[in-house]
Parts: structure tokens; C-alpha cells; sequence
């Protein structure tokens, strides 16, 4: 079975402060993708990046970065110089068969940037 | 511009009337999904379409349906069985693993 964990449930960072969010995924595929998904308060699901599991190749866009780690099946995500615009619920998913596209996601971690 | 609209952005039912959210798509996907969405909860997939004419229910199915007679057009009804249907329905869209979501349907149930 999959399964996606965000034991961060909410975090508050002073703007202009670094803050990582973590993801802890279980699959036994071998291939499966990775992702990071964004909800304003407006509701509407941002997809934010997506790592297939043969690249652990860091990225980063931005202030935003994200670390792949197949040793300790984690996936987080870290926001550099926070700005309130960040203020919203990230969420981390998993798919693992790329033809029927279904992804689990993660309970999500509401993330509050305080000015 | 391509996207995904769900409308009304927000429904208000009486307990017992069966009521049907829209979800359109102009991004020329095939898959389509329906996601539920409650307070302090991940999304839980509730029935997703890989092709116009066929779909499959997800891990929440009881108490809803669907239907996919075009390509671009995935409506869900949430019946009068389903018996805590007040929760945010958010519909998405994908191709290659990708998933794009509509704005979302605030459904309140009294």
C-alpha cells in the first residue's frame, strides 16, 4: 500500500525566515512520482513540482527547494526568505503509476508566515 | 485560456435532494478525477474517469456517481445516501502524472 505522511500539521515562521516542510512517503514500487501541491486560501490546488523516483536531483525555482531522499523515502520542501504570500497548505503526494495518474495525497501541513 | 472550471463555487442543499456538481475541462484530458476535501483532511479520491465513457470508483465512492459522456465534461451527483456530504468537492484533470485542478465546490448540506 502507499502512503504519504506530513507530520506537520501547522507551522508559523516570522516572514524573511527559512522553513522546511517534510514529507514521508511509503510505496513499494520502484517507479513512482513525487509531488508538492500549493492551496491559497482561495481553495485552488498549485502544482508546485513533480520528481519521478530515478532523479534524486535536488531542485530548486526560486526561494523554493526541494529535497529527494530515496535512503529515507522523504521528500521535503523548503521556502527560503518566507514572504505572507506563502501562507497557505502545502501538500505532498504520490504516484505510482504514471498510465492511471491516481496520486495519494498527504494530510497536507498549513503553513502561516507572519508578517 | 485552458483550464478547469467547477461551478457554483458555492451550494446549499436541503438534507435528502440529490445535487450535481459541473466540472469542465478544455485541456483536452483524458483522465479526470473527483476529489473530496474535508477540514484538516488531505483529498480523497472519490471516482476518476481515464476515458470518456468509462470511470472507476475511488476510496470514498458510496453515496455518489458519476457519469462521462464527453471528453471534456465530468458532472459528480452526491446523493441523498451519502450521509456526510457538507465538505469542499475539488475536480482535477491530468496527463502524464500531472494533475490540474478546478477553483472548487463549497457544498453545505442542512
Amino acid at each position: 500500500a502507499q502512503k504519504v505522511t506530513q507530520a506537520q500539521t501547522e507551522i508559523s515562521v516570522v516572514e524573511k525566515e527559512d522553513v522546511t516542510l517534510d514529507c514521508v512517503y511509503e510505496t513499494r514500487d520502484t517507479t513512482y512520482y513525487l509531488f508538492w501541491y500549493k492551496q491559497p486560501p482561495s481553495g485552488e490546488l498549485v502544482f508546485l513540482i513533480r520528481r519521478n523516483s530515478f532523479d534524486e536531483q535536488n531542485e530548486i525555482s526560486g526561494r523554493y527547494s526541494w529535497n529527494f531522499q530515496k535512503s529515507t523515502s522523504s521528500f521535503n520542501f523548503t521556502i527560503t526568505a518566507s514572504q505572507v504570500v506563502d501562507s497557505a497548505v502545502y501538500f505532498c503526494a504520490l504516484s505510482v503509476r504514471l498510465l492511471d495518474d491516481k496520486i495519494i495525497f498527504g494530510k497536507g501541513t498549513r503553513l502561516h508566515i507572519l508578517p | 485560456d485552458g483550464g478547469i472550471t467547477q461551478s457554483p463555487k458555492y451550494l446549499f442543499r436541503k438534507e435528502g435532494q440529490n445535487v450535481t456538481l459541473s466540472c469542465e475541462q478544455n485541456l483536452n484530458h483524458d483522465a479526470m478525477y473527483w476529489y473530496r476535501q474535508d477540514p484538516g483532511q488531505g483529498l480523497r479520491l472519490i471516482y476518476y474517469s481515464q476515458i470518456v465513457n468509462d470511470f472507476q470508483k475511488g476510496d470514498i465512492a458510496e453515496g455518489y456517481s458519476v457519469s462521462r459522456e464527453k471528453k471534456e465534461s465530468f458532472p459528480l451527483t452526491v446523493t441523498s445516501a451519502q450521509k456526510n456530504p457538507t465538505a469542499f468537492y475539488l475536480c482535477a484533470s491530468s496527463i502524464e502524472a500531472e494533475q490540474y485542478f478546478g477553483p472548487g465546490t463549497r457544498l453545505t448540506v442542512t
